[in-house]
């Protein structure tokens, strides 16, 4: 029973770039969210996706969009990178909004 | 009590000892609490949880406590293993359908052979 996946495991790009992470949800999941975590600190949710539409967002500026795919999985773009965007990036799915969440390990991402 | 810059609060013990991490919650609203553990290198994995009408609860070498009126949670480890060293976070949910939950910043627990 696969768990979250998340790709890539690691990432480095520079100011002003754009990235796409992605993930898929564990198997039976259907309910995806987005976290931000900086070194030292905990998660911060960014979005949550259910039925391919953002359902819930956190205090993240428009740079920050998402897509859920019909079968369940989900991007993260973020825009015109600054350096302090420089985090693991989580991806946590469930089954069903209001249910607990299974974490994927993450992406970092290094902004140079 | 609170660190300074990237110095997550930190728990020495040696192993065999029991463990307890602590945590101050900040929405009288929250109504469910849950518990991870984060190791190195991986994401967040999920220990207990606890309802706000519950004021206790025990898992495997586990117990989260729930002090409503202070908004403290506690987590204690019994006959802490090397194993458990990670970082720790509780985490907060409103509730109301939704669960998102709002994390604190953590504390580290260093497990001594």
């Amino acid at each position: 029973d696969a768990g979250v996946t998340q790709s890539p495991t690691h990432l480095i790009k520079t100011r002003g770039q754009q990235v796409t992470l992605r993930c898929s949800p564990k198997s039976g999941h259907d309910t995806v969210s987005w976290y931000q975590q900086a070194l030292g600190q905990g998660p911060q949710f960014i979005f949550q996706y259910y039925e391919e539409e953002e359902r819930q967002r956190g205090n993240f500026p428009d740079r920050f969009s998402g897509h859920q795919f019909p079968n369940y999985s989900s991007e993260l773009n973020v825009n015109a990178l600054l350096l302090g965007d420089s985090a693991l990036y989580l991806c946590a799915s469930s089954l069903g909004l209001g249910q607990p969440q299974h974490f994927g390990d993450g992406t970092r991402l290094s902004i140079l | 009590g609170e660190s300074v810059g990237l110095h997550l609060p930190t728990l020495s013990v040696q192993e065999g000892d029991n463990s307890i991490i602590n945590c101050a919650y900040s929405n009288s609203a929250s109504d469910y609490f849950i518990w991870y553990k984060q190791e190195s290198g991986k994401g967040p994995q999920f220990i207990i949880d606890i309802r706000s009408n519950m004021d206790k609860r025990q898992g495997q070498r586990v117990t989260v406590l729930l002090n409503k009126t202070v908004k403290h949670l506690s987590l204690q480890i019994a006959a802490t293993q090397p194993g458990d060293s990670a970082v720790y976070f509780c985490a907060e949910n409103i509730g109301g359908g939704s669960y998102i939950p709002t994390f604190g910043r953590g504390t580290s627990l260093i497990v001594h052979p």
